[in-house]
């Protein structure tokens, strides 16, 4: 069974302020994903990384993915209120058996930016 | 393009009932899968469709079930309802989950079961 460990699972910052959300795994996945989730609303595709250590930044926000693709990082410079919300990762099934269409979501991160 | 739909989006039924929830995937995209998502548990895997075909099943019991039509439409069903199944229902569509697929999410369909 693959399990996603994210971190930290609350953060309550100012705004302006950096931070980073963790996602760690002792398996491989084949892709890693970013959602963000409004309270009552699906979770909002925010990126894929696909390849070992690869990097991709969305304006403030920075992903990484672990070269192992064991591990994915989320980064977000000079947080602002608009980006409060829940932050989940998720991962892609590794080569191999039948996992189609599973992803395996890490538990969240509750982010509230402080004005 | 539009997104994913979900109807109804609010449901509300009581223990023992059944109930059955809809998806509607982004065009061209021939899987979707389904996740429950509840506070203590966060998102799991229900199942996933491909051409009309359930490639894929979480742990849920059997009371949980679900079928997809030729257009790629896909309804989820729970019967004998039970307090536990209150959540928000996510469905997922992407063009083939393959291994690297992207999923693009609806917006759930919250049932609250009295």
């Amino acid at each position: 069974t693959q399990l996603l460990e994210q971190s930290p699972q609350f953060l309550s910052i100012q705004e302006g302020e950096n931070l980073t959300v963790y996602c760690n795994s002792s398996s491989v996945f084949s892709s890693l994903q970013w959602y963000r989730q409004e309270p009552g609303e699906g979770p909002v595709l925010l990126v894929t990384v696909v390849t070992g250590g690869e990097v991709k930044k969305l304006k403030r926000l920075t992903f990484q993915f672990g070269d192992a693709r064991k591990d994915s990082s989320l980064h977000i410079t000079a947080a602002q209120p608009g980006d409060t919300g829940l932050y989940l990762c998720a991962g892609g099934p590794a080569a191999g058996g039948t996992s189609y269409g599973k992803l395996t979501f890490g538990q969240g991160t509750i982010l509230t930016v402080h004005p | 393009k539009a997104g994913v739909t979900q109807t109804p989006r609010y449901l509300i039924k009581t223990r023992g009932q059944q109930v059955t929830l809809s998806c509607s995937p982004i065009s061209g995209h021939r899987s979707v899968s389904w996740y429950q998502q509840t506070p203590g548990q966060g998102l799991q895997f229900l199942f996933e469709y491909f051409s009309e075909t359930q490639r894929n099943k979480g742990n849920f019991p059997g009371r949980f079930s679900g079928r997809q039509f030729s257009n790629s439409r896909s309804e989820m069903n729970v019967s004998t309802l039970e307090l536990g199944d209150s959540a928000l229902y996510l469905c997922a569509s992407s063009l083939d989950p393959g291994r690297k697929e992207t999923q693009y999410f609806g917006p759930g369909t919250r049932l609250l079961v009295l």
